[in-house]
């Protein structure tokens, strides 16, 4: 498809352990970004990758959470040792811009996560 | 204060009304400013991308921007039960690769 995929669409797990959800964008799109979105709230920036590197992880929550992007393409964020307040819908987007957003992004459908 | 602020709504309209939905932001740096729609359980939808102030159309939408009050809006024209969903309004400056995205206006259009 010609637009951003995250998958799992759905993920529940228990309290601790660890989990990884994709992004694929949208194919020569150079930035990449990460939200989290709880019910009844905005859009929580979390990091941005420009090519493979991240000169914005300002908005990582805590270090349990890291994130990477290899090939210019595909992108994992992981959450380690989850917590029930880690539950919420986790966005990627993706953009053709270079290295002043000026460039809209567009939105995967999210991979809704559930700690137990 | 909020970079962004916007109505979280809800906001509810007969089919056909004319729908108004607006963000308000303190950052005058702010130059691009784009509308979203979502869906529930999917993720946001562009739907109009403007520079600088003025208008844009784009079929029944309308994406106004008043740099000097600091306050864009979206006018939905005819508005139709399909366009139920929450509309986010983002925007950005010139420099460095912020988005800063409103809360979001959550719609209903009444049959």
């Amino acid at each position: 498809g010609a637009g951003v995929s995250q998958s799992p669409s759905n993920k529940v797990t228990e309290k601790g352990k660890d989990v990884e959800l994709r992004c694929d964008p949208i194919s020569g799109h150079t930035a990449l970004y990460w939200y989290r979105q709880s019910l009844g709230q905005g859009l929580e920036f979390l990091i941005y990758f420009q090519g493979n590197s991240a000169p914005d992880k300002s908005g990582l929550p805590s270090d349990r959470f890291s994130a990477e992007r290899t090939g210019g393409s595909v992108s994992t964020l992981t959450i380690q040792r989850t917590q029930q307040e880690d539950s919420a819908v986790y966005l990627c987007a993706s953009s053709s811009q270079g290295t002043t957003s000026n460039q809209p992004q567009h939105f995967g459908d999210g991979t809704r996560l559930s700690i137990l | 204060q909020k970079e962004v602020e916007q109505d979280p709504g809800p906001l509810s309209v007969p089919e056909g009304a004319i729908v108004s939905l607006n963000c308000t932001y303190s950052n005058s740096a702010f130059q691009y400013f784009m509308w979203y729609r979502q869906y529930s359980r999917k993720g946001p939808e562009l739907l109009m991308y403007t520079y600088s102030s003025g208008n844009k159309e784009d079929g029944r939408f309308t994406a106004q921007v008043d740099k000097s009050s600091k306050y864009i809006s979206l006018f939905i024209r005819d508005s139709q039960p399909s366009d139920s969903a929450t509309y986010l309004c983002a925007m950005s400056a010139n420099t460095g690769n912020q988005f800063y995205f409103g809360t979001g206006t959550s719609l209903t259009v009444i049959p």
